[in-house]
């Protein structure tokens, strides 16, 4: 159980463009989605939290015009990078689970999007 | 403020058994999980304590000591695949992570 599947796993794009990921909860409904960006052999960087149905909160140095968060049912969310450049490029993992902001509730990973920006 | 330290790197041999330790200081501690992630994926759940002990699920043990600010990730019987970063991952008062820099653990034959 706990399964959260992320797509694409690997997407290449050009400088200017737009591009979506998805984040979906497989077998349990995600109240939370968490999205982070990694760099090479650095730790996860929490960009923001979303809950169904409102808006995500991000985290401070987080541009949200540039990054999109839409969570609009307990088992998807997405995260679109408008205008992508080159420095955008990074690993980008979702998390989610089950329990409310303000709850401690384990957070499952997705298997995470390498995003290569040319 | 919010702060974990674990080490950076360690090795050890196939068969044997290791100690990854973690020290930590947040505001309103929630519990601390620990996730192994393998290079180039996402950080997979391995376990979560609350409250002081030991809590072990087959070869992994993980322990904490609140009033220490303390917590240990314990593999027995190391197989090569679990070469692996280990993170030590508390939570504040809020449902947010706070990570640690990861132990990269290389396991030798």
């Amino acid at each position: 159980g706990a399964v959260v599947s992320q797509h694409p796993s690997r997407v290449i794009c050009k400088s200017g463009t737009s591009v979506k990921i998805e984040c979906r909860s497989l077998d349990f409904q995600a109240t939370t989605m968490f999205w982070y960006r990694q760099f090479p052999k650095q730790s996860l960087m929490l960009m923001a939290t979303s809950n169904e149905g409102s808006k995500a909160t991000y985290e401070q140095g987080v541009e949200k015009d540039k990054f999109l968060i839409n969570h609009a049912s307990l088992t998807l969310s997405t995260l679109t990078v408008t205008s992508a450049h080159p420095e955008d490029s990074s690993f980008y993992i979702c998390s989610a689970s089950e329990g409310l902001a303000g709850g401690t509730d384990t957070q499952y990973f997705g298997p995470g999007t390498r995003l290569t920006v040319l | 403020g919010q702060n974990i330290d674990q080490p950076t790197e360690m090795t050890a041999t196939e068969g044997a058994i290791v100690q990854i330790n973690c020290t930590y200081q947040t505001s309103g501690f929630n519990g601390l999980f620990w996730y192994q992630q393998h290079a180039g994926e996402a950080p997979t759940f391995l376990s979560y304590n609350v409250l002081d002990g030991l809590e072990e699920k087959g070869r992994f043990s993980s322990f904490l000591s609140r009033s220490k600010g303390y917590s240990y990730l314990l593999l027995k019987e190391l197989q090569m695949k679990d070469s692996a970063s280990y993170l030590c991952v508390t939570t504040s008062g809020t449902y947010k992570y706070i990570f640690g820099t990861g132990t990269r653990l290389k396991v030798l034959a």
